[in-house]
């Protein structure tokens, strides 16, 4: 079976652009994590969701992060606009047993200019 | 203020040495999980363990949770390169975090 997808894998983009990170969770589970790693903060989630809705978002920094399931195999999250402290990876996980036995995709490096 | 704090940071041994990482917290985990992360992947489960006092062993690790269960800890025996790695402790109830993590490269 495939793991977690996620795309890009390496993204560079200058300040203010908009960034869309796509993740495809393993088919099944329901829950979907999204997490954000840096030396500085180590690895941190931001929201997660269950059948598509999402549960905690209060680790999403501000307005300018947000995410979406619109069904069952893709969510993404966006920045806009985006900048330089945004600089970090970005894993998306899944689960069939809520916070617990998560599977981590690959990520996506995101450095903002 | 990191909830769970791993010690230590760094860690390089020999191939063959043993090995002691720990992860604490002031605050009580129903249970808690141990995930290994290898450069440019994403971490990888390694165990959860749920009942204070709890032992558990995959091959040369040994997992316990401390009888509080405010702590774990991850002893590797006879340490092989390939277990280098960044290992992450993690656990929550409606909120989820993860450790600061250890970082630790084995010599050949």
């Amino acid at each position: 079976d495939a793991g977690v997808i996620q795309s890009p894998r390496h993204e560079v983009t200058e300040m203010g652009q908009e960034v869309t990170l796509r993740c495809k969770p393993i088919s099944g589970h329901d829950y979907l994590f999204w997490y954000r790693q840096t030396m500085m903060r180590g690895l941190e989630l931001l929201i997660y969701f269950n059948n598509n809705v999402p549960i905690d978002d209060s680790g999403m920094p501000e307005d300018r992060f947000s995410a979406k399931m619109p069904n069952a195999s893709f969510s993404t999250l966006k920045i806009q606009p985006s900048e330089p402290r945004d600089s970090a990876v970005y894993f998306c996980a899944s689960s069939l047993a809520g916070l617990y036995e998560q599977y981590f995709g690959p990520g996506t490096r995101l450095t903002v200019t | 203020t990191q909830l769970l704090e791993q010690s230590p940071q760094f860690l390089s041994i020999q191939e063959g040495e043993n090995l002691t990482v720990y992860c604490n917290s002031s605050s009580v985990f129903s249970s808690l999980q141990w995930y290994r992360q290898e450069p440019g992947e994403g971490p990888v489960l390694l165990v959860t363990v749920v009942t204070g006092g709890e032992v558990k062993k995959l091959k040369r690790l040994t997992f316990q949770f401390g009888d509080a269960r405010k702590d774990s800890s991850l002893h590797i025996t006879a340490a092989q390169p390939g277990d280098t790695g960044l290992y992450l402790c993690a656990g929550g109830e409606s909120q989820f975090y993860f450790g600061t993590g250890t970082s630790l490269t084995v010599i050949p």
